[in-house]
C-alpha cells in the first residue's frame, strides 16, 4: 500500500534551536517528493520539490534531503523561529495505476517557543 | 496574500441545509481541486478540473457537488451533509491538472472550516 509516514507526530522546540522532521514512504514508483507548511488555520504553502535524481535542496533556513533507496526524506530548519510553529507536510507523488498520485503525510505539528 | 481565495472562511449549516463553498484563483492557471482536510488526518484530493472539465472524482459522496463555470471559479455545493463531513475544505490551483508533475506546483486557499450540526 502507498504510504507517508511522518515523525513525530509533533514537537517542541525553544526558539533559535535546529530540528529534523522525518518522512517515510512506501510509494513506488516514486516521482517527486513535496514539503509544505501550513500555519494554523491556513493553507498549505509548498517549501520545496525534489525529483529522485536530487537528494538536497533548500529555501532559505529550510533543507531538504532525499534518499530515494531507502525511501526517507528529512527536512531540516536551521535557527528556528516562532514563525515556524506550523504543520510540516511530506507528500510523495508516486505511479499509480491510472497515473502519477500524490500521497499526503499526516504532519508533524512544530511548535517553537521563546 | 494568497493567489487562490477562498469564502465563506467559515460555515456552520445543518444537515437538511443547502449550502456552497467559492474558490477563486487569480494565478492564471488551469487547473482546480478541492481537497478535504480532516483533523489529524492527511489531505484527501476530492475533485481536479482541468480547462473547466472534471477529471477526477475521488470516490465523492453524491452530496458534494462540485461546479466549475471557468478556469477561475471553483464552487463546492453542499447538501444533506453529516456530521462527519466537518472538516477543513481547501481549494487550489496549479497551471495545469497533473497533479502529481514535478513541476506542477500546487497553490493552496487559506481553506473554508466547515461545521455541519
Amino acid at each position: 500500500k502507498n504510504q507517508v509516514e511522518q515523525s513525530p507526530q509533533s514537537l517542541i522546540i525553544l526558539e533559535g534551536k535546529n530540528c529534523t522532521l522525518q518522512c517515510n514512504y512506501t510509494v513506488s514508483p516514486f516521482s517527486n517528493l513535496r514539503w509544505y507548511k501550513q500555519d494554523t488555520g491556513r493553507g498549505p504553502v509548498s517549501l520545496t520539490i525534489m525529483t529522485f535524481s536530487e537528494n538536497t535542496k533548500s529555501n532559505g533556513r529550510y533543507t531538504a534531503t532525499l534518499d530515494a533507496d531507502t525511501k526517507q526524506s528529512s527536512l531540516h530548519i536551521t535557527a528556528s523561529q516562532l514563525s515556524d510553529s506550523a504543520s510540516y507536510i511530506c507528500v510523495v507523488s508516486g505511479v499509480m495505476e491510472y497515473g502519477n498520485k500524490l500521497v499526503f503525510g499526516a504532519g508533524t505539528i512544530l511548535r517553537v517557543k521563546s | 496574500e494568497t493567489g487562490v481565495t477562498q469564502t465563506p472562511r467559515h460555515l456552520v449549516m445543518g444537515m437538511t441545509n443547502k449550502k456552497s463553498l467559492k474558490c477563486e484563483q487569480h494565478l492564471g492557471h488551469n487547473a482546480m481541486y478541492w481537497y478535504k482536510q480532516s483533523a489529524k488526518k492527511p489531505l484527501e484530493l476530492m475533485f481536479v478540473y482541468n480547462f473547466k472539465e472534471q477529471t477526477e472524482n475521488n470516490s465523492v459522496p453524491s452530496r458534494f457537488s462540485p461546479e466549475c463555470p471557468n478556469s477561475s471559479h471553483l464552487f463546492l455545493h453542499l447538501h444533506t451533509l453529516q456530521p462527519e463531513d466537518s472538516a477543513l475544505y481547501l481549494c487550489a490551483s496549479s497551471q495545469d491538472g497533473f497533479e502529481a508533475g514535478a513541476g506542477n506546483t500546487i497553490y493552496f486557499g487559506e481553506g473554508s472550516w466547515l461545521t455541519v450540526v
